[in-house]
């Protein structure tokens, strides 16, 4: 079946250095792949997604490419804060987001 | 707008009781999702609507779990009878489904249910 793997499970960095997370993804069909943020206790929420006809898209600090070919894509944060910290979860669906497969996330310690 | 309502927001009950989570989505938005979240498994989808319509519950675990949406402004997701092992948060998500078709799902708060 489907599937959505990430890595690393757990990132430390330092404040300021830059942060990048990594996934694959099994179905060809998968043309949209969305970023989730979720801070400790709350919901998961978009920071940014990326459709299947574009490479690379960036907003603010936050930027995230696609590699069609080799069903890559990857989640960059440079100049990293300490309310980065979080769990970062990618995910990639089919044409109208319906079956959205996540990956089993990512803690982001960013250290002070 | 309010965003995404879930209830209970905590749930403790015992094993072999039945469990009633209820969402109701975003108004306007016609697509709604259910996860389950827990350490070992992660975000899980167990089922979506479409207009109300059941699209794909593939994900639901076992005969223990059903959902419905009677109507587009609410939804439940019953297990009945519950297990220790159904502890988890469990999110409802809706979101829009047009012409553009890619959409964000706007997650409600979840609702943590421990099964004693």
């Amino acid at each position: 079946g489907e599937n959505v793997e990430q890595h690393p499970s757990t990132l430390s960095v330092q404040e300021g250095d830059s942060a990048v997370i990594k996934c694959t993804y099994s179905d060809s069909a998968s043309n949209y792949f969305p970023w989730y943020k979720q801070e400790l206790g709350k919901r998961p929420q978009l920071i940014i997604d990326i459709r299947s006809n574009v490479g690379e898209k960036k907003d603010q600090r936050i930027a995230v490419t696609l590699n069609k070919t080799a069903k890559h894509f990857s989640l960059h944060i440079t100049e990293t804060q300490p309310e980065d910290s979080a769990v970062y979860f990618c995910a990639a669906s089919d044409t109208g987001g319906f079956k959205t497969i996540f990956g089993a996330g990512t803690r982001l310690f960013v250290k002070a | 707008d309010a965003g995404v309502i879930q209830s209970p927001r905590h749930e403790v009950t015992e094993m072999g009781q039945e469990v009633t989570l209820r969402c109701k989505p975003i108004s306007g938005h016609n697509s709604l999702f259910w996860y389950r979240q827990t350490m070992m498994r992660g975000l899980e989808l167990l089922i979506y609507f479409n207009n109300n319509v059941p699209i794909d519950d593939s994900g639901m675990p076992e005969d223990r779990f059903s959902a419905k949406m009677p109507n587009a402004s609410f939804s439940t997701l019953k297990i009945q009878p519950s297990e220790p092992r159904d502890s988890a948060v469990y999110f409802c998500a809706s979101s829009r489904r047009g012409a553009e078709s890619y959409n964000e799902q706007f997650f409600g708060p979840g609702t943590r249910l421990t099964v004693l």
